[in-house]
């Protein structure tokens, strides 16, 4: 199984709402990451886990705030999002055996949209 | 400050001809570099790398890649291209171990390859 699987596909709420996105992998990977992409633009980083723990946060609003459970499944919890926030969200992985040389495994992302 | 650039936008090329999607980065120290591609409504999928060793580097679906130390270039190649080849391509750093951003992708701002028939 060389797939990231990220639920739901498309999601659209109201700045009121609470919402998650969730990713789940089962390559073994103990490093799992979100971005952000805007249409035609390159991913921007938001957070990156390893072996389960927050590593990099790219200071981003503390309306998005990660989860990660365990080595398979990572969470994006949104709150009180911005119409800005609108875009695709993907989730990746990677193992982290061999540091900055190891290749990323993406998802097909989850469009939200933010009313 | 460490950065990608893919000069071009948009790549457009006839089917069978040789394609060539340009990047250049700057980083210190020796770069970790990817090819990534995205084709509509999905995620990246990773094409090829280059970490050490030959300058010429092969990847998926017929892709290569040449790493030119001296101009900083990563060129992406290939050279017979195909109607399904495009989408848009992704040209990302990795900053070496020991470096500021150590851990982070640097992706340049893309490019649109359309091929046609």
């Amino acid at each position: 199984d060389t797939e990231v699987t990220q639920t739901p596909k498309h999601l659209v709420m109201g700045m009121t709402n609470k919402k998650s996105l969730k990713c789940e992998q089962h390559m073994g990977h103990r490093a799992m990451y979100w971005y952000k992409q805007k249409a035609k633009k390159p991913p921007e980083l938001m957070f990156v886990y390893s072996y389960e723990k927050l590593s990099i946060n790219e200071s981003v609003p503390s309306r998005f705030s990660p989860e990660c459970p365990n080595s398979s499944l990572l969470n994006l919890h949104l709150h009180a999002l911005q119409p800005e926030d609108s875009a695709l969200y993907l989730c990746a992985s990677s193992t982290v055996r061999d540091g900055p040389g190891e290749k990323l495994f993406f998802g097909s992302g989850t469009q939200l949209s933010v009313l | 400050a460490q950065s990608v650039a893919q000069p071009e936008d948009q790549v457009n090329v006839a089917e069978g001809n040789p394609l060539t999607v340009k990047c250049t980065y700057s980083v210190s120290g020796n770069p970790y570099l990817f090819w990534y591609v995205q084709y509509p409504n999905r995620g990246l999928q990773f094409l090829l790398k280059y970490i050490t060793g030959d300058n010429l580097v092969k990847g998926s679906y017929g892709f290569e890649a040449e790493f030119n130390k001296s101009q900083t270039s990563f060129h992406l190649k290939k050279p017979s291209a195909l109607v399904s080849d495009s989408a848009l391509y992704f040209c990302a750093v990795r900053p070496p171990s020991g470096s500021s951003n150590t851990g982070k992708l640097i992706f340049g701002q893309g490019t649109t390859l359309q091929v046609k028939p």
